[in-house]
């Protein structure tokens, strides 16, 4: 089993709907919480990132932590044709842990008009 | 700032021969990892270097050697290529020790090996 597991997609979608994209992991050392996006033949790029549980939003996008079930969601209100792209859960440990992210498959979005 | 570049963009080999893949950034970060990308298995780190003059393993280091050729470059060789090296590479780089320590991507390396 891989430390951390998502969903691969296509998610195919139309504008304006909300999406959820999830990742659960298996490291309980893990303590941030990384989203990373990555439009078609480009490098990835953070998207957001949260510590611990709890919620962090930013604009359109919620990130979500949940430690106890060590499930990670990323949602997307009012998705748009822009936001199609291929997003990459990573977590990473805390201090005295390893500063490298675990990425995730990713899991790819597709927003059609 | 130009971030992270990377050279070549595109490049075709045959089994057998050799190549080096360039990175370099100008963020003075003080580490700087390979990864490759292929379809449906994520990105994988292949070497990383938490500092200049150090570099270790990452989880897919066979068939390939790195150099940190100072602060700003960081180099990948791949010495007698193989079809299974056909991948998407990416070079990275992080200030180490931040938080979250967000990692910057180059725009990758599309590698074919015939």
């Amino acid at each position: 089993q891989k430390e951390v597991e998502q969903d691969p997609g296509p998610l195919s979608v139309p504008e304006g709907a909300i999406v959820s994209l999830n990742c659960t992991y298996s490291n309980s050392a893990f303590q941030y919480f990384m989203w990373y996006r990555q439009y078609s033949r480009k490098g990835p790029e953070l998207l957001m990132y949260t510590y611990s549980s709890g919620n962090k939003e930013d604009g359109r996008f919620t990130a979500q932590v949940d430690k106890s079930s060590k499930y990670i969601s990323l949602f997307i209100r009012d998705s748009q044709p822009s936001d199609s792209a291929t997003y990459l859960c990573a977590p990473r440990s805390g201090a005295g842990g390893s500063y490298i992210p675990t990425f995730g498959r990713g899991t790819s979005l597709i927003v059609h008009p | 700032n130009a971030g992270v570049t990377q050279t070549p963009k595109f490049q075709v080999l045959k089994t057998g021969q050799s190549m080096t893949l360039q990175c370099a950034q100008d963020m003075n970060h003080n580490s700087m990892y390979w990864y490759r990308q292929d379809p449906g298995m994520g990105l994988r780190l292949i070497y990383y270097s938490a500092s200049e003059g150090t570099t270790d393993k990452g989880e897919v280091p066979n068939g390939y050697n790195v150099s940190r050729l100072n602060k700003r470059e960081f180099s990948l060789r791949l010495e007698s290529a193989a079809p299974s090296q056909t991948s998407v590479y990416f070079c990275a780089s992080s200030e180490s020790g931040g938080k979250p320590d967000t990692q910057y991507f180059g725009p990758g390396t599309r590698l074919t090996v015939l």
